[in-house]
């Protein structure tokens, strides 16, 4: 069935450093991806998403590249800030089907 | 604003009750969900609905049922609660099938 895997966490980077949080994905025909970031207290928000291969969402600085070829969609961003610390949830959302799929979360801290 | 209500935060109750939890969405959309949230697993679906009084099942449905009887509300009701159902709930809506999800704040039940 379809299923999507995330890097494990917890991630610990410093300020102003690179990010990468790697997702792949199973899943037949063209599903939609996506990644959700929830905040210390609160639901899960979107953050970006990618329809079709070769699409490239972004937001707030992140970006993420929907990868066909590899079944990939990793989470980037350039520098990292202190208010970027959340669990981030990597999901797609099959073919023809109105459900969302997560990977497991990935608990991201920043340190100043 | 778009908005996503779940009418608890914070529940504690016994083993053997019957719980509700309850979710309502000003966005007049058609699709609502309620999805559990534990730690290593991710978001798993437990049922969703396309439609006032049409409902299907998610992935762990087991132990759990659901109501819509307004388009705005989509209740969850733990017929006989478990220590195993202790988890953070989260509702959410969505249009359509092709477009984002927004989640409500979620609701932590401990069952004792």
């Amino acid at each position: 069935g379809d299923s999507v895997t995330q890097m494990e966490g917890p991630v610990t980077l410093s300020e102003e450093a690179f990010l990468t949080i790697n997702c792949t994905y199973t899943a037949t025909g063209y599903p939609s991806l996506f990644w959700y970031v929830q905040y210390p207290g609160e639901g899960l928000q979107l953050l970006l998403k990618a329809t079709k291969a070769d699409d490239k969402g972004s937001n707030k600085g992140f970006e993420a590249t929907y990868r066909k070829e590899t079944t990939s969609f990793h989470l980037e961003k350039g520098s990292v800030q202190v208010s970027d610390s959340a669990v981030y949830f990597c999901a797609l959302r099959p073919s023809g089907a109105q459900k969302l799929v997560f990977g497991q979360g990935t608990r991201l801290t920043i340190n100043p | 604003d778009v908005k996503v209500t779940q009418s608890s935060r914070y529940l504690v109750k016994r083993t053997g009750e019957k719980v509700f939890l309850e979710c309502v969405q000003d966005m007049d959309h058609e699709n609502m969900f309620w999805y559990r949230q534990d730690p290593g697993l991710g978001l798993r679906l437990i049922y969703f609905s396309y439609d006032v009084k049409m409902k299907e099942k998610g992935d762990i449905p087991e132990g759990y049922s659901v109501s819509r009887e307004k388009k705005e509300r989509f209740s969850l009701i733990l017929e006989s609660a478990s220590t195993n159902q202790t988890s953070m709930y989260l509702c959410a809506s969505s249009v359509s099938m092709n477009t984002e999800a927004f989640f409500g704040q979620g609701t932590r039940l401990t069952v004792v």
